[in-house]
């Protein structure tokens, strides 16, 4: 069955770096599109980046654009979402989540269970 | 960015009841609109995909409809397992866009 596994959240300062990861299983990773979704506390969802299947594409929300970068490794089903210079307002879970088409318009079929980034002093 | 309003934000009603959801689109988006369950504490779960096709396995009690702009989600006999938060997404264009939510209660 399709799994999806966030990790890498946690507590980190302003300013400072974090590296998540979604590793896969249960499905032909390398065909299809993946992005990323986040929550903040208590509030609604939030696209967040889109790569293609082979990872020559990707899309940003304007709120992160030029601080996150979504990547990945088709040989380690594993998805990457590297974030820069965190700010409060950054605080979410953050979920990973299949596309069900290749064209990867945006048709969330599977999604992980998500990991929690907090971006406190 | 294609602004999705959903309304209500929050409803009550009994077991049995039907309940119905709205999403307002800001532009045309043909059908290219999905909706989503989220129970407290899990991950969203997809019920409607290209405004009216129910998802495998998701019970037929649920429906959408619509295009354009106005699009509709219904559930026709309300369960005590459809206790969630319901949301409407749209992917006609870059950046994707939620609706609000609309919380579900049971009176």
């Amino acid at each position: 069955q399709v799994q999806l596994v966030e990790s890498g959240g946690g507590v980190v300062q302003p300013g400072r770096s974090l590296r998540l990861s979604c590793t896969a299983s249960g499905f032909t990773f390398n065909t299809y599109p993946m992005h990323w979704v986040r929550q903040a506390p208590g509030k609604g969802l939030e696209w967040v980046t889109v790569i293609s299947y082979e990872g020559s594409n990707k899309y940003y929300a304007e709120s992160v654009k030029g601080r996150f970068t979504i990547s990945r490794d088709n040989s380690k089903n594993t998805l990457y979402l590297q974030m820069n210079s965190l700010r409060a307002e950054d605080t979410a879970i953050y979920y990973c989540a299949r596309d069900r088409e290749i064209l990867g318009a945006g048709n969330f079929d599977y999604w992980g269970q998500g990991t929690l980034v907090t971006v406190s002093s | 960015d294609i602004q999705m309003t959903q309304s209500p934000s929050s409803l009550s009603a009994s077991v049995g009841d039907r309940v119905t959801i709205t999403c307002q689109a800001s532009q045309d988006i043909s059908n290219y609109l999905n909706w989503y369950q989220q129970k407290p504490g899990k991950a969203p779960k997809l019920l409607i995909y290209v405004a009216s096709n129910l998802e495998t396995g998701v019970p037929s009690r649920f429906s959408g409809s619509g295009s354009g702009t106005d699009f509709t989600f219904t559930i026709s006999s309300l369960q005590p397992e459809d206790i969630a938060t319901y949301y409407c997404q749209q992917y006609d264009n870059f950046p994707l866009t939620f609706g609000g939510g609309t919380k579900v209660e049971i009176k």
